[in-house]
């Protein structure tokens, strides 16, 4: 169990475009999910935590009106990437969270490429 | 705010050796840590985690220890294989933060 999809895997779009990513959490029900970015070769970075039905936090420095996210249900979230520049490429995770104490359970991913 | 270090950020072994990454944190109030396995072009997968009120935990190959009184913990991985190859992550849960912080990752080469 604890299966998280995210859609899609790769995507490829204009400067200044805009472009989203689904995170589906498939087994289970999660009142929490988290966005992150990774650069080449480093770790993860943390940019937004969602719980379902509210208002998600973001990390200092990551651009609310740039990275929307929504967390309609307790298996959906989504992180739209808006008016997307080249700095933007990255490739970006999900995690999924049953409760406040368990496991993040990760996304595999997904590769963004802004020409 | 919770920080974690890790070491190494590079660590080869040979096939059948073991493997031992260390990570220390800096909040007392931490209570959960998770090691996580990157492959490339892929997400963490987990692979073990400890919480606070154990000091050791083992799932065949792969252990985990943890030190509250000097807050660290490690990864101990045995009889190494060729797919054992990766990036490992550690990371550390604050209550208090309600969030992972992460270490910033050791590439493990098991050469065959």
């Amino acid at each position: 169990g604890a299966v998280v999809s995210q859609h899609p895997s790769r995507v490829i779009c204009k400067s200044g475009t805009s472009v989203k990513i689904e995170c589906r959490s498939l087994d289970f029900q999660a009142t929490t999910m988290f966005w992150y970015r990774q650069f080449p070769k480093q770790s993860l970075m943390l940019m937004a935590t969602s719980n379902e039905g509210s208002k998600a936090t973001y990390e200092q420095g990551v651009e609310k009106d740039k990275f929307l996210i929504n967390h309609a249900s307790l298996t959906l979230s989504t992180l739209t990437v808006t008016s997307a520049h080249p700095e933007d490429s990255s490739f970006y995770i999900c995690s999924a969270q049953k409760t406040d104490r368990d496991t993040q359970y990760f996304g595999p991913g997904t590769r963004l490429t802004v020409l | 705010g919770e920080n974690v270090e890790q070491h190494p950020s590079t660590l080869s072994v040979q096939e059948g050796d073991s493997a031992v990454i260390k990570c220390t944190y800096s909040d007392s109030a931490s209570n959960y840590f998770p090691w996580y396995k990157q492959e490339l072009g892929k997400g963490p997968q987990l692979i073990i985690d400890i919480r606070s009120n154990v000091g050791e935990k083992k799932d065949q190959r792969i252990a985990v220890t943890l030190n509250k009184t000097a807050k660290h913990f490690s990864l101990h991985i045995t009889e190494t294989q060729p797919e054992d190859s990766a990036v490992y992550f550690c990371a550390a849960h604050s209550g208090s933060a309600r969030q992972l912080t992460f270490g910033s990752g050791t590439q493990l080469t098991v050469l065959p």
